[in-house]
């Protein structure tokens, strides 16, 4: 298995361009998250999935679209780039069952630029 | 709503020494309490995690972790720590939405 798998490694973008951040996962995980990690902050969720066709808010969901097709991809759209989404996105996928205390796995980030 | 506060930015500790990394968190309900690590340019690793029973629990690479629901505590500790171990290290609450709140983080330097 691959897990969970992000593309690209690293953007530049300019101000008020467009992109979809890729996150896919083999492991047929029903919740998938985003979230941005900036420096003294942590990581905060943008959006989250808990199953196909189903997305909500995060606690910094403003500047961002996703969808869920289907269950394995969960891409991440910033619609108009600003700098103040400069970041290192991470996507997150796991078991979604009567418990929230799966663990959640994590793929390696995005590392993000607006210029 | 909740959320988690790690009050060390960063800790520098000798190899071989013990370490212990606090975690405060705020949760109305009992909480799902979690500590990831991240090594440098990497993503996140589960630790351990706890939501009941035994308060002490015990991780992967040789962590531990004990709840304190009096203080609202969940420190993590290790008692001999290895230059491997240098990295940042995030504590989380979990909540019934399925929502992760994670603490700012603390850096662990390892010296020789």
């Amino acid at each position: 298995n691959a897990g969970v798998t992000q593309t690209p490694k690293f953007q530049v973008l300019k101000t008020g361009q467009s992109m979809t951040l890729q996150c896919a996962q083999d492991m047929n995980h029903e919740y998938m998250s985003w979230y941005r990690q900036d420096p003294g902050m942590g990581l905060r969720l943008i959006h989250y999935s808990v199953g196909a066709g189903i997305t909500d808010q995060g606690e910094v969901p403003n500047g961002y679209n996703v969808s869920r097709s289907t269950t394995e991809d969960f891409p991440l759209r910033l619609l108009s780039a600003a700098p103040s989404q400069t970041s290192v996105y991470f996507c997150a996928s796991s078991y979604r069952t009567s418990s929230p205390y799966n663990e959640q796995f994590f793929g390696p980030g995005t590392r993000l630029t607006v210029l | 709503a909740q959320s988690v506060t790690q009050p060390d930015i960063h800790i520098t500790v000798s190899e071989g020494a013990s370490l212990e990394l606090r975690c405060n968190y705020s949760y109305g309900a009992t909480p799902y309490l979690f500590w990831y690590v991240q090594s440098p340019g990497q993503g996140l690793q589960l630790l351990l995690k706890y939501f009941s029973g035994d308060t002490l629990v015990q991780g992967i690479k040789g962590f531990e972790a004990e709840f304190k629901r009096s203080q609202s505590s969940f420190n993590l500790r290790k008692p001999s720590v290895h230059w491997s171990d240098a990295a940042e290290y995030f504590c989380a609450v979990g909540s019934n939405d399925y929502k992760l709140s994670f603490g700012a983080g603390t850096t662990v330097t390892v010296r020789a």
